[in-house]
């Protein structure tokens, strides 16, 4: 049983919109979320996290949204650019221990 | 610094070949190091992390096996390869609030 989902593999925004990519999570016990960001052949970098005592975090271009009652994390991206182009990972941190479990991976594809 | 050194970049191997990829960090010492596996059009799996030498915990049982001979020395590694082990090979090393920093990847594919 996944205990991270983002249930869009893929996601197709024009330049200039917001994009939002969205990330559901079962555990509870998740206390620190973060997103990643992936090019081919590249390894994942750190992008945004925020913690559980928050509900909202923003770093430039993009904001993160945690809603702990319905266990949801969304990224927003605006205005969104074509170097945004990208597979992006959610991954959450449970309190009882350093490991993080990641979600599938949402690819956006910003058009020009 | 926080640079991981990941080699190589790209493998094509048979099925039944051995398999070693090496992984080493700079920075400070005894840092966390995890061994990930992206299949393809899969998320980011966690095969094995490290807490320090010799001290490895696997996350799923497999055909793959991690060892730490030093501190900043990673080895993923396989006595016989099997077409289900093809991916993007991913090493990474824990940093201050719980991120994770990654190396560039090792595309591994198995024929």
């Amino acid at each position: 049983d996944q205990q991270v989902k983002q249930n869009s593999p893929s996601l197709s925004v024009q330049e200039g919109r917001i994009s939002i990519l969205n990330c559901d999570y079962t555990n509870s016990m998740f206390d620190y979320f973060l997103w990643y960001k992936k090019y081919p052949a590249e390894g994942p970098t750190f992008l945004i996290s925020i913690s559980s005592i928050k509900d909202k975090n923003e770093d430039g271009r993009f904001t993160v949204f945690l809603n702990k009652s319905a266990k949801h994390l969304s990224l927003h991206i605006v205005p969104s650019q074509p170097g945004d182009s990208a597979v992006y990972f959610c991954a959450e941190k449970n309190n009882a221990g350093n490991m993080l479990t990641f979600g599938g991976g949402t690819r956006l594809m910003v058009k020009p | 610094s926080q640079t991981i050194h990941q080699w190589p970049a790209t493998l094509v191997q048979p099925v039944g070949s051995p398999l070693s990829l090496e992984c080493t960090v700079e920075g400070t010492s005894n840092p966390n190091l995890y061994w990930y596996r992206q299949a393809a059009g899969r998320g980011l799996q966690l095969l094995f992390y490290s807490v320090g030498i010799g001290q490895i915990s696997s996350e799923v049982p497999q055909n793959l096996s991690a060892s730490r001979p030093q501190d900043r020395q990673f080895i993923l590694s396989s006595k016989k390869l099997l077409l289900s082990d093809s991916g993007f090979y991913l090493c990474a090393r824990g940093g201050l609030n719980e991120k994770l920093f990654f190396g560039s990847g090792t595309q591994l594919s198995v024929l």
